[in-house]
């Protein structure tokens, strides 16, 4: 069956970066464009960048453009989330998705900016 | 940039049919997604492209879209339904999600 463990959160200051990986299996990974999206403590979803199967076409949320940058791997099966200048209001549990209807989320990563 | 509206909570008597709106510029000319989520849990896919159910969804959620308004519908709701849900629709390459609606059943 389909699954999507992110990794790599935690706590970080301000103006600090951060690298999120998601490893998928249980699918052929290279066939499907993925996607990230977080959700504030207490707070909806919001959409976060979206990368093609092949990653040659990504976009991005206006909140994050010019910080963020989505990359995959297909020969790793992992989905990444390179987060550059964070703030505070990039504090959220970090989730990645499969295709273009999100069917498949896996558990969250939590992220937290703060000095 | 574009915005999806959805009203912040909708209760519901069990057995009883819920419709959650999610309303946006000509949405209609879009396709939607409705998801759930239960506290502490990661979202759920309930319908997507407008009206289609994964496998594994209840035959009780129903998905429309016409206009500017999409609607989700639960017939016979049940209390296992109770979480917020999500309408998500595409705008240009990126996606949009509304506010969220939590479903109350009482």
């Amino acid at each position: 069956q389909v699954q999507l463990v992110e990794s790599g959160g935690g706590v970080v200051q301000p103006g600090r970066s951060l690298r999120l990986s998601c490893a998928a299996s249980g699918f052929t990974f290279s066939s499907y464009d993925m996607h990230w999206v977080r959700q504030a403590p207490g707070k909806g979803l919001e959409w976060v960048a979206v990368i093609s199967y092949h990653g040659g076409n990504k976009y991005y949320a206006d909140s994050v453009k010019g910080r963020f940058t989505i990359s995959r791997d297909n020969s790793k099966n992992t989905l990444y989330l390179q987060m550059n200048s964070l703030r505070a209001e990039d504090t959220a549990l970090y989730y990645c998705a499969k295709d273009s209807n999100l069917e498949h989320w896996g558990q969250g990563t939590l992220v937290t900016v703060s000095s | 940039s574009y915005e999806l509206t959805q009203p912040p909570s909708v209760s519901v008597s069990p057995g009883q049919t819920a419709s959650i709106t999610c309303s946006g510029d000509k949405l209609g000319d879009k396709y939607a997604c409705w998801y759930q989520q239960k506290p502490g849990q990661s979202p759920v896919l309930v319908i997507y492209q407008d009206n289609k159910r994964p496998s594994g969804i209840p035959e009780r959620f129903s998905g429309s879209n016409s206009g500017n308004t999409a609607t989700l519908t639960i017939s016979g709701t049940q209390a296992m339904d109770e979480a917020d849900y999500y309408c998500q629709a595409w705008d240009t390459s990126t996606r949009v999600f509304g506010g969220g609606t939590k479903l109350t059943v009482l």
